[in-house]
């Protein structure tokens, strides 16, 4: 089936420090990737998006690159803000299994102080 | 437009009552999504709604969930009866198509507690 695997929280940085938070998935067929962001007391919202291998996704300063070859949709920003701090989910949607539906990681929260 | 729409906000209520949530989707969304989110188990897919016909509901925990799509604008969740490990925030989503580049629009989520 299919899974996504984030790296574990939470990730405390201080501002205008660089952000990497790492995503690698499993599917059996050949996903869309996703980057959610769930500020506090909110529910998700897209963040960025990549639909085929090489495609970089980017919004607001975060960037995040689909890696066929090492099954990876890594976010990365390259000074984070206090207004950055949140939750972020990696996330992938593959048609090829009969489903449309999204499957997540778990999510990764991000603390950034001033 | 509004945004999915979802109600009410918070809920507390005892274990063994009946609770019933509400999501309106975003007009012209023809996919709808329950999640529920939980510290220990993330996010987890309940039930996925196409043009208001449940496509998968294998993520329904067990017999006491039920969701219904009556219509294209409305859609319920509910939990009868509850339980204090049902306590969670749960979140419906819409999708304007179905297809591999979708985007999902989230509610702001009910925080479920039971007690």
């Amino acid at each position: 089936g299919n899974s996504v695997t984030q790296m574990e929280g939470p990730v405390t940085l201080s501002e205008e420090a660089f952000l990497t938070i790492n995503c690698t998935y499993t599917a059996t067929g050949y996903p869309s990737l996703f980057w959610y962001v769930q500020y506090p007391g909110e529910g998700l919202q897209l963040l960025l998006k990549a639909t085929k291998a090489d495609d970089k996704g980017s919004n607001k300063g975060f960037e995040a690159t689909y890696r066929k070859e090492t099954t990876s949709f890594h976010l990365e920003k390259g000074s984070v803000q206090v207004s950055d701090s949140a939750v972020y989910f990696c996330a992938l949607s593959d048609g090829g299994a009969g489903s449309y539906q999204l499957t997540f990681g778990k999510g990764t929260k991000l603390s950034v102080i001033p | 437009d509004a945004g999915v729409i979802q109600s009410p906000r918070h809920e507390v209520t005892e274990m063994g009552q009946e609770v019933t949530l509400r999501c309106k989707p975003i007009s012209g969304h023809n996919s709808l999504f329950w999640y529920r989110q939980t510290m220990m188990r993330g996010l987890e897919l309940l039930i996925y709604f196409n043009n208001n016909v449940p496509i998968d509901d294998s993520g329904m925990p067990e017999d006491r969930f039920s969701a219904k799509m009556p219509n294209a604008s409305f859609s319920t969740l509910k939990i009868q009866p509850s339980e204090p490990r049902d306590s969670a925030v749960y979140f419906c989503a819409s999708s304007p198509r179905g297809g591999l580049d979708y985007e999902a629009f989230f509610g702001q989520g009910t925080r479920l507690t039971v007690v």
